[in-house]
């Protein structure tokens, strides 16, 4: 019944190594998200996909390639960690907004990545 | 720049009274704004959104109040409870963009 999942929950991992995070959400809904929760509790918007077409890239580093398999499915892959890279990262899905609809953003329990 | 400012120092209050916690905006015409729970490793859930043109808005023991000449929104819980303890986290969304944009956040801290 998670209507927003995220794997794994938790992700520890070396300096310059490669790592994904995947998401998935069974509530219908066309545009999802990911967003980055910094150690100051800042939540930022880094992607935002709506049927499966990035809409919004924020100024995010390449090195984070999100991809989108189709609308209930948005992984996030980041090469060449970095120590920056620490924070918890998390999913959300929202109905399709440009018809009207309203923003309101259903979150996945998140991903806390800790780069050593 | 546009900024949104929530208190950043936590709201310790007893329980069965009033908690109300401040949102501050700067720079923004937010076509609505959204209120946020944030509970400890786990991510935000929804609570109320509250539109432009509307003054406040209620859902059981929470209130909302919308005011755009002053750039702020109040939210109140009323009869609070230990269980209310948590982060709350306000967020704007302006006419065009359909990204609302989130405030660090306020932590509520209920005492029994």
């Amino acid at each position: 019944d998670t209507a927003v999942s995220q794997t794994p929950k938790y992700l520890v991992t070396q300096m310059g190594n490669d790592k994904s995070i995947k998401c998935e959400q069974n509530l219908g809904h066309d545009t999802m998200y990911w967003y980055k929760q910094d150690s100051k509790k800042f939540l930022k918007i880094m992607f935002s996909y709506n049927n499966k077409e990035l809409i919004i890239n924020e100024t995010v580093p390449n090195r984070f390639s999100p991809k989108s398999p189709d609308k209930a499915h948005l992984n996030l892959h980041i090469n060449s960690l970095e120590l920056g890279d620490s924070a918890v990262y998390f999913c959300a899905s929202s109905q399709d907004l440009r018809d009207g609809g309203l923003e309101t953003q259903y979150f996945g329990p998140g991903t806390r990545l800790l780069v050593l | 720049s546009q900024k949104i400012e929530q208190n950043s120092e936590a709201l310790n209050i007893q329980e069965g009274k009033t908690a109300t916690l401040t949102c501050n905006y700067t720079n923004y015409s937010p076509a609505y704004l959204q209120w946020y729970r944030q509970d400890p490793g786990r991510g935000p859930v929804f609570l109320l959104l509250i539109r432009e043109n509307e003054k406040e808005k209620r859902k059981e023991r929470l209130k909302v109040t919308f005011d755009t000449t002053l750039k702020q929104s109040l939210f109140h819980i009323t009869a609070s409870q230990p269980a209310d303890s948590a982060t709350y986290l306000c967020a704007l969304s302006s006419g065009g963009s359909y990204i609302p944009t989130f405030g660090r956040g306020t932590s509520l801290i209920v005492h029994p």
